[in-house]
């Protein structure tokens, strides 16, 4: 079974500071792995994804994300934050060929000035 | 180019009732699925429709049934609405055999049951 857990409910980061939201997923084989951002009343917005190769992962908007097998993570960070990066986190599993995808309950981010 | 389009935006219904949520793929995409996202949870997978059948279906009840039409929209039926319905239904379309790599989320249709 596909399962992700995302330990971090909600974060708030000062504006320009460094932000990393931790995911951490079980899967039976080779994971597909993706992150979400949600902003109020939008839908889901792929920021990233990984399939195979190069562990680390460039997105869109300056985000980007770490495979790390042994410790079954994939985590996303971002150098610096702005204000309009303040939204829910989604991380999810499954495979590229499928459209099951498993999510995480998501984590609230809040950017203060 | 339009996205992923979904009506209504929001609707009440009580519980027993029956209600249908629409969904229109984006330009290309063949493919539509559908997920549930309760109030403070991450999405659900209920099932996936392409060629105008079920393929695949999430650990859903009968109560929710689905139908594709020809131009690749497609409908959500809920049916007997319970409480715990009530939550924001996401429509997702993809080129058939792109899977999750290539998937476009629409904006959903909150349903509240009263």
């Amino acid at each position: 079974a596909q399962s992700v857990t995302q330990p971090d409910i909600h974060i708030t980061v000062s504006e320009g500071a460094s932000l990393e939201l931790r995911c951490n997923y079980s899967y039976g084989a080779t994971p597909y792995l993706f992150w979400y951002v949600q902003s109020p009343g939008q839908g889901l917005q792929l920021l990233l994804k990984y399939f195979s190769g190069d562990t680390l992962v460039q997105g869109i908007k300056g985000f980007e994300a770490e495979f790390k097998r042994s410790q079954s993570s994939f985590n996303l960070r971002k150098p610096s934050v702005h204000w309009s990066d303040a939204a829910e986190y989604f991380c999810a599993v499954g495979p590229s060929n499928d459209y099951k995808l498993s999510f995480g309950a998501g984590t609230t981010v809040t950017v203060r000035a | 180019d339009a996205g992923v389009t979904q009506s209504p935006t929001h609707l009440i219904k009580t519980r027993g009732q029956q209600v249908t949520l629409r969904c229109s793929p984006k330009s290309g995409h063949d493919t539509v699925s559908w997920y549930q996202q309760a109030l403070g949870q991450g999405p659900q997978f209920i099932f996936q429709y392409y060629e105008e059948e079920e393929r695949q279906r999430g650990n859903f009840p009968d109560r929710f049934s689905g139908h594709q039409f020809p131009n690749y929209s497609s409908e959500l039926n809920v049916n007997a609405l319970l409480l715990g319905d009530s939550a924001l239904y996401l429509c997702a379309s993809s080129p058939r055999g792109w899977g999750a790599n290539v998937l476009t989320f629409g904006a959903g249709s909150r349903l509240t049951v009263l």
